[in-house]
């Protein structure tokens, strides 16, 4: 199966910590997502990031991909509780329109 | 972007009923999607709607069960039929913007949380 694994299932920090989410797959890739799911709402997309890529920032977001370990991470920065969510890592294979998500991390920031 | 609504946003429905659910797009897209999340699971994706086509289905999911329908290219239904418990999920629709056979970033809608008893 194609679907991404994040690492780890659950993580609960302090306001103000940083925040890594590791995500690994299993074959090739067009590009990899990171998507925010909060309370069983809709998800947000957060950043893509491309095969020919290793790194990519969006505000306090940093996700990295090493396409040698078939693995991605990412980084949120100086956490808030609203960051208070479920994150999921999601990829593309070239030549294909639909995504596989993985198991995603549930985030839990305290105040 | 894309804005995407769906209706209705949550149901308790009676088992061996079946349930439409509707999904609106802001603007044309190509390319519908629909999920579906199981509690505390991750997404599942049931079939992609193309406007024009017969929807395709990934394994696990067949049309009789859940039978999709696209008319234009800013709607599409979901219809979960003669439910089960096990059905009990929220349903996403999404889109993607890109170019077929792309997949670029997806917009979801808010998700149809659906309890069968």
């Amino acid at each position: 199966s194609q679907q991404g694994e994040e690492d780890p299932q659950a993580l609960s920090i302090q306001e103000g910590e940083n925040a890594t989410m590791n995500c690994s797959y299993k074959t090739s890739i067009n590009n990899l997502q990171w998507y925010r799911q909060n309370s069983g709402r809709g998800l947000v997309h957060l950043i893509l990031i491309r095969s020919n890529e290793r790194e990519k920032h969006s505000g306090r977001l940093r996700v990295t991909l090493d396409t040698s370990k078939k693995s991605s991470s990412l980084l949120i920065t100086a956490s808030r509780a609203a960051d208070t969510a479920s994150y999921f890592c999601a990829t593309a294979l070239s030549g294909y329109s639909t995504l596989t998500f993985g198991k995603g991390t549930m985030l839990l920031v305290s105040p | 972007s894309a804005v995407i609504s769906q209706k209705p946003s949550r149901d308790i429905c009676q088992r061996g009923t079946s349930l439409t659910i509707q999904c609106q797009v802001d603007s044309q897209v190509t390319m519908m999607f629909w999920y579906r999340q199981q509690p505390g699971q991750s997404l599942t994706l049931i079939a992609t709607a193309n406007q024009g086509s017969e929807a395709t289905y990934e394994s696990g999911f067949v049309i009789d069960k859940f039978p999709i329908s696209r008319p234009n290219l800013t709607f599409s239904t979901l219809t979960v039929s003669n439910m089960s418990p096990e059905d009990s999920s929220i349903y996403l629709c999404s889109v993607v913007t890109g170019l077929a056979g792309v997949a670029e970033t997806q917009y979801f809608g808010p998700g149809t949380r659906l309890l069968v008893l």
